[in-house]
């Protein structure tokens, strides 16, 4: 099946500094979609990228659908102690009745004030 | 709204016990999907439905069934929990098949 190779696993920043992350993909994704995840929650929809060579902001957050349609990465500048999380990457392609998300195995985000 | 709720949020099973957990979305979506998350493992798709009265297999099916009477909730059932059964479980609801989707808090289950 497909699979999502996201990187780096965790990241450990200090407060202002600029975060990336990426995910590969041996296939490709009509869509790719970024979540966060803290802890007790379910993941919260992020920035969602349909087409190819996309760049997408949300707020301090960037996001670029590869032209390849095989990565994404997220971008996240002057980090801040509330963006501490596991940010996941999820790569769909919808077709007929079916389409559901393909996760990566996550980034875990720590940011030392 | 509430969006998705899951029901319960905490549980604790013997092993060859079975249970449901709810999910119940007020916001008049067609799909919902049952996903499992499990440590450096990420989420896994279990069983998902495109519509009342459909459910399909996703990549984690075995040992669990499903089933969506009403269009605003999906029942997943475990009828002989295992303890690799542990796990935290997501549901998640989405208006078309192509769009993000916006999942609940988690059960956390324990199986001993």
């Amino acid at each position: 099946g497909q699979q999502l190779n996201q990187s780096p696993q965790s990241m450990f920043i200090q407060e202002g500094e600029d975060v990336s992350m990426n995910c590969t993909s041996s296939s490709i994704f009509n869509t790719w979609l970024w979540y966060k995840q803290e802890p007790g929650e379910g993941p919260v929809l992020l920035i969602a990228l349909y087409k190819a060579g996309e760049l997408t902001s949300n707020g301090r957050l960037t996001a670029q659908f590869g032209i390849t349609r095989k990565d994404s990465f997220l971008n996240i500048s002057a980090s801040i102690p509330s963006d501490v999380g596991i940010y996941f990457c999820a790569g769909m392609n919808y077709g007929g009745s079916q389409g559901n998300l393909i996760f990566g195995k996550g980034t875990k985000l720590s940011v030392k004030p | 709204n509430a969006g998705v709720t899951q029901t319960p949020k905490f549980r604790v099973l013997k092993t060859g016990q079975s249970m449901t957990l709810l999910c119940a979305q007020d916001m008049n979506h067609e799909y919902m999907y049952w996903y499992r998350q499990d440590p450096g493992m990420g989420l896994r798709l279990i069983h998902y439905s495109v519509g009342e009265g459909t459910t399909a297999k996703g990549e984690v099916p075995d040992g669990y069934n499903v089933s969506r009477l009403k269009k605003q909730n999906f029942l997943l059932g475990l009828e002989s929990a295992a303890p690799s059964q542990t796990s935290v479980y997501f549901c998640a609801s989405s208006a078309r098949g192509d769009y993000g989707y916006t999942f609940g808090s988690g059960t956390r289950l324990t199986v001993v």
